[in-house]
């Protein structure tokens, strides 16, 4: 079983839209969670961070935790053709950082 | 920008030789990790150094190695390399104190291939 795993893109959205962005993770010893942004052929750029179970909200940029059900998920509010990249879903375990493969999203104008 | 910088850019071994790569920190972080992202995949944790020492280490077999200097820079060293690391490796810095909130910042990264 993988440590992090995102849901199967690519994921298409209109300009304007709500991009929905899961992650489930194996490990309950995780510690923190992240959302990273990774633009073709760039390294990944943190977006959010959470470290309690509920929601929050940094612009148009919402992360949810539930460690009960072990789930993490971002929320991309009225969706520019600008987000399109791939999202990194990331876990920190004690030393360790975990990622998922990512997820590719593409918004069209 | 992060503050995290890495050289080289790109480089280009062929198979058998090695390669050192190098980091400096953002200011004010004390960690450094290394990651390897092959194409289409998350980066995979390599090894992380704190003070100076290895205090972490991925599923990397003993011929990538690296160190950290008294400043807080880093370097990955990979011998006999492999077809199979050619891949984007990642430098993160974060200031490691203790609480489970320290956030790592990614480098521009160095493109490997081997050919």
């Amino acid at each position: 079983q993988k440590e992090v795993e995102q849901n199967s893109g690519p994921l298409s959205v209109p300009e304007g839209a709500i991009a929905s962005l899961n992650c489930t993770y194996s490990d309950r010893g995780s510690q923190s969670f992240f959302w990273y942004r990774q633009y073709s052929g760039k390294s990944p750029e943190l977006i959010m961070s959470i470290y309690s179970n509920g929601d929050k909200e940094d612009g148009r940029f919402t992360a949810q935790l539930n460690k009960a059900s072990q789930y993490v998920s971002l929320l991309i509010r009225d969706s520019q053709p600008s987000d399109s990249a791939t999202y990194l879903c990331a876990v920190n375990r004690y030393v360790q950082f975990y990622f998922g493969t990512g997820t590719s999203l593409t918004v069209i104008p | 920008e992060t503050g995290v910088t890495q050289s080289p850019t790109h480089l280009i071994k062929t198979r058998g030789q090695q390669v050192t790569l190098r980091c400096s920190s953002q200011s004010g972080h004390n960690t450094v990790s290394w990651y390897q992202q092959a194409l289409g995949q998350g980066p995979q944790f390599i090894f992380q150094y704190y003070r100076e020492e290895e205090n972490g280490r991925g599923n990397f077999p003993p011929r990538f190695s690296g160190l950290q200097f008294p400043n807080y820079s880093s370097e990955l060293n990979v011998n006999a390399l492999e077809l199979d690391d050619s891949a984007l490796y990642l430098c993160a810095s974060k200031k490691t104190s203790g609480s489970s909130t320290d956030t790592q910042y990614f480098g521009p990264g160095t493109r490997l291939t081997v050919l």
